[in-house]
């Protein structure tokens, strides 16, 4: 079966530090990988996504960045995190079949201060 | 950005009770699908709608869609304490390989 693994669980962080969380995903080949930020009490922002590795897509211009060094690895970077960086962070995958339907990791609790 | 956007924002019943939750949406979609979000935690998919279904049932889920007024909704029947979570309207709007998420509604059932 297919498992998805996201760390850590909780991250605080100054301002300025730079960042790097890690998704891996289990049990299945050339998944889509998915990035998200979520603010306290409302929905999910589409950070990155990826089709394949070494291909990644930007939603929302910002301080972070996203790679995909192997099939089943999706890693988002920051080189200086800021206070507004601050937020829960999940990670998805997907097959790719036209449902997308999508299996979500734990999250990381990120607090910048 | 958001596309979908459901209603109530918080809605607070007591255990055994209905809880229904809509979502409205603003383009033409392929599908629908509902999420749950336990708090502080990954959403879990729940159900996939059609854009050519009207109706469909998982356990104790009933969900609709109307693709002429853009709406769906969420039907919880004989709800229970472990169903308090939030609930996410998710459409694939935004391209085949991205899914645009609502707001949520925040569900509490009080036992």
């Amino acid at each position: 079966s297919q498992t998805i693994h996201q760390w850590p669980a909780t991250l605080v962080q100054p301002v300025g530090s730079p960042l790097s969380l890690e998704c891996t995903v289990e049990g299945t080949s050339n998944p889509n990988l998915y990035w998200y930020r979520q603010a306290a009490g409302r929905g999910l922002q589409l950070l990155f996504y990826s089709v394949g590795i070494g291909q990644i897509s930007s939603e929302v211009p910002q301080n972070l960045s996203a790679s995909r060094p192997q099939d089943r690895q999706f890693i988002l970077s920051s080189k200086k995190l800021l206070l507004s960086d601050s937020g829960f962070y999940l990670c998805a995958w997907s097959t790719g079949l036209a449902e997308n339907i999508q299996y979500f990791g734990a999250g990381t609790r990120l607090s910048v201060l | 950005s958001q596309q979908g956007e459901e209603d109530p924002q918080a809605l607070s019943i007591q255990e055994g009770e209905n809880a229904t939750m809509n979502c409205s949406y603003k383009t033409s979609i392929n599908n629908l699908q509902w999420y749950r979000q336990n708090s502080g935690r990954g959403l879990v998919h729940l159900i996939l709608i059609r854009s050519n279904e009207r109706e469909k049932h998982s356990g104790r889920l009933r969900v609709t869609l109307d693709t002429s007024k853009k709406s769906s909704s969420l039907l919880i029947t004989a709800s229970r304490a472990a169903d308090t979570a939030s609930y996410f309207c998710a459409t694939d709007g935004g391209g085949a390989q991205k899914l645009v998420f609502g707001q949520g509604t925040r569900l509490t059932i009080n036992p």
